[in-house]
This record gives C-alpha cells, structure tokens and sequence, in this order.
C-alpha cells in the first residue's frame, strides 16, 4: 500500500521565482493538506483540499495557492518566492475523518 | 501567545533515563491530541494519540488533562534509538470538517550511551 508520495525532493529556486509542489495521497485517503516545516520549528498548517475544494486555510500570504485534482492528488503553488519561503514542505492525506499520513516532504532552497 | 507550547529543550539523558515532555494548548476547543515523532530531516510519524484517561503503549505513556490544557509523554527506559524531535499536535475540528493538526515547535531528546 502506497503512502504519501511527494515530488521533488528537492529543490533550488532563485528569489521572484515560482515553484508547484506535487502531492499523491495515500491510497483512499481523499483529504490533502499542506504544510511548512522551517528550520528549527513544528509544521505550520497551510491549507487543507476536500473534494477539490480549499476547505480550511492557515495564516499565509495569497501567494501561496493550490489545487486537488479530481483523483485526489493536490499540488501547492507559491509565487514570488522570498528566502523565507526556504523550508521543508509536507504533504499529510486523510480521509475526511481519520488519521493523517504525512509524505516524506520536498525540502525547498530559495536563493 | 502560540497555540501549542512545548518544553524548548533539547534533553540530553543516558541510556536507561526516564525523561518527561510538557506540553499546554490554548485553544479549549481542541478535540484530538497526538504525539508525533520526527527525526532529523524525516517527516513526522504519529508516536501515539493521547486521551484523558491516559495511555501506555510498551514505555511510552502519555497524559491529556484538559482543565489544565497540558498534555505530558514520558519515556521510560530511554534507548539511543529515541533519539529525535518530539512534537505535541492538537487537532481542532471546525463545525465537521477535518479540523486541521496545530504542531507545537518540538523539543529534542538525544539519548547517550
């Protein structure tokens, strides 16, 4: 049974830039939410897909967007990358109610 | 003031130490409690769900007291095989939905031999 699968893993990217993080949920999990992990600290909750659909959002900037495609799977999008966007970046699938499973995570350089 | 505070560590102990993890939570609307675990430069994996009766799982037993919004993990019989990040998570749902996990920073725990 396949976990949370993330791509890539890694990634360098030059201020200004944008980046797209992809996320594959556990197998029949259909909730995916996403998450930032820098250095030093606990993950903080970004936002969370239902039936396509943001359905909860923590405290970022518009300018990080998603997006969950009808099989689930959900991809994070963040425009105009500052340095402070350089983080480790987790993807957890769920089923509406249950528990979470947590991807392996894309480690984000912004330079 | 942060939703989910923690000890700010890190804890050094010998092998064998008995070691104790604090944790408060703000948000008395919170529904679930966890445990994570997180070594370094992996993602979080749930250590153990916490409930206000209290749970054991082998050497691990946690505590939720919800008057107090503490939630404790203690370790005993530590191994050098602990080593890692101990995050405390609530889990506050909204009106039916998922509800979101609210991660406290972590305290790390190196285990000597």
């Amino acid at each position: 049974d396949a976990g949370v699968t993330q791509s890539p893993t890694h990634l360098i990217k030059t201020r200004g830039q944008q980046v797209t993080l992809r996320c594959s949920p556990k197998s029949g999990h259909d909730t995916v939410s996403w998450y930032q992990q820098a250095l030093g600290q606990g993950p903080q909750f970004i936002f969370q897909y239902y039936e396509e659909e943001e359905r909860q959002r923590g405290n970022f900037p518009d300018r990080f967007s998603g997006h969950q495609f009808p099989n689930y799977s959900s991809e994070l999008n963040v425009n105009a990358l500052l340095l402070g966007d350089s983080a480790l970046y987790l993807c957890a699938s769920s089923l509406m109610v249950g528990g979470y499973t947590f991807g392996s995570g894309t480690r984000l350089t912004v330079v | 003031r942060k939703e989910v505070e923690q000890d700010p560590g890190p804890f050094n102990v010998p092998e064998g130490a008995t070691v104790a993890f604090n944790c408060t939570y703000s948000n008395s609307a919170s529904q679930s409690f966890f445990w994570y675990r997180q070594d370094c430069r992996k993602e979080p994996k749930l250590l153990m769900s916490v409930y206000s009766s209290g749970n054991e799982d082998g050497r691990f037993t946690a505590q939720l007291n919800r008057a107090s919004q503490y939630i404790s993990l203690l370790i005993r019989d530590s191994k050098l095989s602990d080593s890692a990040t101990y995050l405390c998570v609530v889990n506050v749902n909204y009106g039916g939905s998922q509800g979101n996990l609210i991660f406290g920073k972590g305290t790390k725990l190196s285990v000597k031999p």
